[in-house]
């Protein structure tokens, strides 16, 4: 299949090491965060998303931690799975707009 | 699986042509998006579509078009194709719109379209 994200940031972790991919978002009226993964000739997957009333969702293996003091976002994956190597991109959006604002992602390789 | 299914997955046009994708929204979704993916780069909002209206924009010339109709399904149509159009286009569905954000998008496996 076609390559997504060739020349994107890469984090390379050992299969079942706890990986952490990071954003950081520019638009402090953002309220609404969504990581999504996206593999080989695929569409992007959703993953987890997260409010900005909050600052910690868990989902399975997936943690989303949002820090709105300094605009950052991050997706920590419990037990990486060579399953999960893909390029990651976080997404934000603002209430009352139609856009998801996509970072331009991270792509995750899990050593065997 | 997201439900979202798109046509064709690839094609081949030449500059200058017209091009029609099509996208089928997730059951009890009403609100459709389209993102523009080049190589290398996250999506970009094209526009989204509610209750068979353009909803929003992003920044994108009016050569760039769609419909939604009755059934939630919608077309993106491009015209006087350029070589940088060469992109994978992604729809994607929402279960709300009109006024509603910050809900969950899902997405259709894209179609890869290559212009030459």
């Amino acid at each position: 299949g076609e390559s997504v994200g060739l020349h994107l940031p890469t984090l390379s972790v050992q299969e079942g090491d706890n990986s952490i991919i990071n954003c950081a978002y520019s638009n402090s009226a953002s309220d609404y965060f969504i990581w999504y993964k996206q593999e080989s000739g695929k569409g992007p997957q959703f993953i987890i998303d997260i409010r900005s009333n909050m600052d910690k969702r868990q989902g399975q293996r997936v943690t989303v931690l949002l820090n709105k003091t300094v605009k950052h976002l991050s997706l920590q994956i419990a037990a990486t799975q060579p399953g999960d190597s893909a390029v990651y991109f976080c997404a934000e959006n603002i209430t009352g707009r139609r856009a998801l604002t996509f970072g331009s992602g991270t792509r995750l390789q899990v050593q065997p | 699986e997201t439900g979202v299914t798109q046509s064709p997955t690839h094609l081949i046009k030449t500059r200058g042509q017209q091009v029609t994708l099509r996208c089928s929204s997730q059951s009890g979704h009403n609100t459709v998006s389209w993102y523009q993916q080049a190589l290398g780069q996250g999506p970009q909002f094209i526009f989204q579509y509610y209750r068979e209206e353009e909803n929003g924009r992003g920044n994108f010339p009016p050569r760039f078009s769609g419909l939604q109709f009755p059934n939630y399904s919608s077309e993106l149509n491009v015209n006087a194709l350029e070589l940088d159009d060469s992109a994978l286009y992604l729809c994607a569905s929402s279960p709300s719109g009109g006024g509603r954000s910050g809900t969950e998008a899902f997405f259709g496996q894209g179609t890869r379209l290559t212009v030459v």
